[in-house]
């Protein structure tokens, strides 16, 4: 079946450093690929819309300029979280919709783990 | 503002019995409903609703939409330990496929 991958799993980094995560679809292509945060017992939240070859749609009260989006490819989205803080510290996920699909199913990334110290 | 709650925030029951999980919703521009299940890491596919009335089945899982009073039901029927996990009830809107906003999930603990 479809799978997403996302790399790295866990991360823990200083604070004011930058973090990159990357999210692959492996076996598919997807125009559009989906960023969310959890925080513990809570809900994944959605933060953007990451889409190929243009800029990624942020949900409201996301800040664009902490967390960039890049999507160079149909097969690879990155989350930066810019200058990072003990607060960004949280689960972020990403899911992907296969171009051709007619289920609904959408895959999701195994999450990875950000501790900002 | 856009709303997705489901209740309970947690149940505990033991292996063999029925559970009912609930999701009600208000949004703009709904496009389906989705059920997904999270045990440690990543959200699995459960169902995808779109129509009232209609239930869909999986094994002892089942679900149904309820799309005039805006709600949705998960049942499991003879409940077993591995059944114990988040249940996610997601809406997805607008014209974007894929975009969901998800409620806060309910905790199942299914004991032996």
């Amino acid at each position: 079946g479809a799978v997403v991958s996302q790399h790295p799993s866990w991360v823990i980094c200083k604070s004011g450093t930058s973090v990159k995560i990357e999210c692959r679809s492996l076996d598919f292509q997807a125009t559009t690929m989906f960023w969310y945060r959890q925080f513990p017992k809570q809900s994944l939240m959605l933060m953007a819309t990451s889409n190929e070859g243009s800029k990624a749609t942020y949900e409201q009260g996301v800040e664009k300029d902490k967390f960039l989006i890049n999507h160079a490819s149909l097969t690879l989205s990155t989350l930066t979280v810019t200058s990072a803080h003990p607060e960004d510290s949280s689960f972020y996920i990403c899911s992907a919709p296969p171009l051709q699909s007619n289920t609904g199913e959408l895959f999701f990334g195994e999450g990875s783990r950000l501790t900002v110290l | 503002e856009d709303k997705v709650v489901q209740s309970p925030l947690s149940l505990v029951v033991h292996e063999g019995d029925t559970v009912t999980l609930n999701c009600s919703y208000e949004v703009t521009n709904f496009r389906s409903l989705l059920w997904y299940k999270q045990e440690k890491k990543a959200p699995t596919f459960l169902f995808m609703l779109t129509s009232s009335g209609i239930e869909k089945k999986s094994g002892r899982l089942s679900s149904i939409l309820d799309k005039k009073e805006l709600f949705s039901i998960l049942n499991i029927t003879a409940t077993q330990t591995g059944d114990s996990a988040v249940y996610l009830c997601a809406v997805e809107r607008g014209s974007t496929l894929g975009r969901l906003y998800f409620g806060r999930g309910t905790q199942l603990t299914v004991w032996p």
